[in-house]
């Protein structure tokens, strides 16, 4: 099983500023790596589908990048809706498709 | 608009069964494979079994695999898990997620349903 490991577990960043969130797997899931985005108390959100496409809706302040066994996603510049817990996940491998164990986004 | 909808949730004794529902809306629901994946309290998402759009594919993870059971009926829009010897580490908020093109990318996801298991 394809182990994803994200980093670092909190990330404290002020409004305005931007985040760079990591994602790495313990081995190649080529392109196919998702970002979800889940807020308290709500269900997960699709970000971020083949490591750089945005899904519908989503803002241009994230982008996602990388291939083979390193990710990441930027938020540009942060907007107070965007605190939240990120998690990456590969699905090159499925099943199962394996998530990271997230990354809080907190406000600085 | 696509809606998913979790029902069946609730305190469970270990050992004890459990049914869960998912009712599909604003989407051709036969077109799309679906999911159950949970969340255990303050910890990630863990993928508990898969069917696709005719249940001609079911897969299961393998913490779940012998007591769970994933069904779907497309003449209801619905989607189905039977929980079976329940333990507690199974305690967790269950959703359902669809994909429709790609495998394990979930497009869609409802908004959970809690089932703790306790004696």
């Amino acid at each position: 099983e394809i182990v994803m490991t994200q980093s670092p577990a909190t990330l404290s960043v002020s409004p305005g500023e931007r985040a760079t969130l990591s994602c790495r797997a313990s081995q190649s899931v080529t392109s196919s790596l998702a970002w979800y985005q889940q807020k308290r108390g709500q269900a997960p959100r699709l970000l971020i589908y083949g490591a750089s496409t945005r899904a519908t809706g989503i803002p241009a302040r994230f982008s996602g990048s990388g291939s083979g066994t390193e990710f990441t996603l930027t938020i540009s510049s942060l907007q107070s809706e965007d605190f939240a817990v990120y998690y990456c996940q590969q699905y090159n491998n499925w099943p199962p498709g394996t998530f990271g164990q997230g990354t809080k986004v907190e406000i600085k | 608009e696509v809606q998913l909808v979790e029902s069946g949730g609730g305190l469970v004794k270990p050992g004890g069964s459990l049914r869960l529902s998912c009712a599909a809306s604003g989407f051709t629901f036969s077109d799309y494979n679906m999911n159950w994946v949970r969340q255990a309290p303050g910890k990630g998402l863990e993928w508990v079994s898969s069917i696709s759009s005719h249940s001609s594919y079911i897969y299961y993870a393998d913490s779940v695999k012998g007591r769970f059971t994933i069904s779907r009926d497309n003449a209801k829009n619905s989607l189905y898990l039977q929980m079976n010897s329940l333990r507690a580490e199974d305690t967790a908020v269950y959703y359902c997620a669809s994909w429709e093109t790609t495998p394990g990318r979930f497009d869609y996801w409802g908004q959970g349903t809690l089932v703790t298991v306790s004696s």
